[in-house]
């Protein structure tokens, strides 16, 4: 079984700030993990993923995360916040590949300020 | 450019009615999704196809949801008859390997 916990719920940062948006998992199997972004009335869009490959990674619009397999997690930070980065963040984990389905996270809303 | 197409984008319905959800995958990808988002439970799983094969539709109320596929350029999402509970916003995604494209999602009210 695979869960996600998504520590706050909502983020408010600064802009300029360091953004770092936590994610823990759970699995009984190595992990696939994602970052997905959700903008008001959209769907979801990928923004880096982890496939065992190099732990940290990097992904688009200046954002990246580290997974660390001691502390089973994958947090998601990006050096400066930009107004346009408001917006809800998902964390995701599915097992073996990508094409089985993924278990989300609750979410976490970033609010930036100016 | 590649994309999931949802549609209706919106629909209001009423108590009782059937509703159909359409989703055209990604040209290609093998395996689609159906997710459901609220408030209170966040995005859960529905059901998923591979190869046109319904894999799992656990997540589904089965005495009044149902999907298929009838092609691969195809997939629908029908709830019979809906109730106000229903009420969410779906999403379709396709996937052919390690990351799954999401649609824009068509948000479901049910008076």
């Amino acid at each position: 079984a695979q869960s996600v916990t998504q520590l706050g719920s909502h983020v408010s940062v600064s802009e300029g700030a360091l953004v770092l948006l936590r994610c823990n998992y759970s699995s009984s199997v190595p992990p696939y993990l994602f970052w997905y972004v959700q903008y008001p009335n959209q769907g979801l869009q990928l923004l880096l993923k982890y496939t065992s490959a190099a732990t940290l990674v990097k992904g688009i619009n200046g954002f990246e995360a580290e997974f660390k397999k001691s502390e089973t997690s994958f947090h998601l930070t990006k050096p400066s916040a930009h107004m346009s980065d408001a917006a809800e963040y998902f964390c995701a984990v599915s097992a073996v590949s990508g094409n089985t389905p993924l278990v989300f996270g609750k979410g976490t809303r970033l609010s930036v300020i100016a | 450019d590649a994309r999931v197409t949802q549609t209706p984008r919106d629909k209001v319905t009423e108590m009782g009615q059937e509703v159909t959800m359409r989703c055209q995958p990604i040209l290609g990808h093998n395996t689609v999704f159906w997710y459901r988002q609220t408030m209170k439970q966040g995005l859960e799983l529905l059901a998923y196809f591979r190869n046109r094969a319904p894999l799992d539709d656990s997540g589904m109320p089965k005495d009044r949801f149902s999907a298929e596929m009838p092609d691969a350029t195809l997939a629908t999402l029908k709830i019979q008859p809906s109730e106000p509970r229903d009420s969410a916003v779906y999403f379709c995604a396709s996937t052919s390997g390690t990351e799954a494209f999401f649609g824009q999602g068509t948000r479901l009210t049910v008076v």
